[in-house]
């Protein structure tokens, strides 16, 4: 079945520091990939969809400046956390679709629980 | 997208079927009706989805009522593996820019051994 790899699993930074975190269709080419978030106890938060070869699109509220994403071929997304912040601590998600069937399922990632200090 | 309702909450023993509401009363004529499950400190990762007709794969059924504003997913034997966080969403895949979901807050299932 299809494949999202996310990496890192984990990561802890010092505040002030960048963090890069990978999204790759392991098996097949998305065209689309999109980027959550998830604070404890709470559901996933769509952050911004990230379109192979042009620019994301980002959701109310998320700083495009903050939160660099770069999706520069069909099968790698990446999501910088620029000068990360305490309050930046959380889990990010990717997903990706198949460019294929408009309703086909998305693939999600493991996840990047990230801990700023 | 169209809001789905969901119990925050539900506990089922091992091996015994369980049935998980969603209830989806301003669901659109192009609206499927999808469900993810989100176990523990991993990505949600897809169950199954449906239009109008029930649907049965390895993982799961799909109930869907005849008006279409409800559904129910069934786990026919419940795995103490089953325990995670089910969303019940909806996708216009007509006219759902991009496709992305939306998340409600699912319903979190204990399953008891």
């Amino acid at each position: 079945g299809a494949v999202v790899s996310q990496h890192p699993s984990w990561v802890i930074c010092k505040s002030g520091t960048s963090v890069k975190i990978e999204c790759r269709s392991l098996d097949f080419q998305a065209t689309t990939m999109f980027w959550y978030r998830q604070f404890p106890k709470q559901s996933l938060m769509l952050m911004a969809t990230s379109n192979e070869g042009s620019k994301a699109t980002y959701e109310q509220g998320v700083e495009k400046d903050k939160f660099l994403i770069n999706h520069a071929s069909l099968t790698l997304s990446t999501l910088t956390v620029t000068s990360a912040h305490p309050e930046d601590s959380s889990f990010y998600i990717c997903s990706a679709r198949w460019q294929g069937a408009a309703n086909s399922p998305l693939h999600f990632g493991n996840g990047t629980r990230l801990t700023v200090t | 997208d169209a809001k789905t309702t969901q119990p925050n909450s539900m506990e089922s023993n091992e091996e015994e079927p369980v049935h998980l509401p969603c209830n989806h009363s301003t669901i659109s004529g192009t609206d499927y009706i999808h469900w993810y499950r989100q176990l523990p400190s991993q990505g949600p990762e897809y169950v199954i989805h449906g239009l109008t007709s029930n649907v049965n794969n390895r993982m799961a059924s799909l109930a869907i009522a005849e008006d279409r504003k409800s559904s129910t997913l069934i786990l026919h034997r419940a795995t103490l593996r089953d325990a995670a966080v089910y969303y019940c969403i909806l996708r216009d895949a007509i006219n759902n820019a991009g496709n992305m979901l939306t998340f409600g807050g699912g319903t979190r299932l204990m399953v008891k051994p």
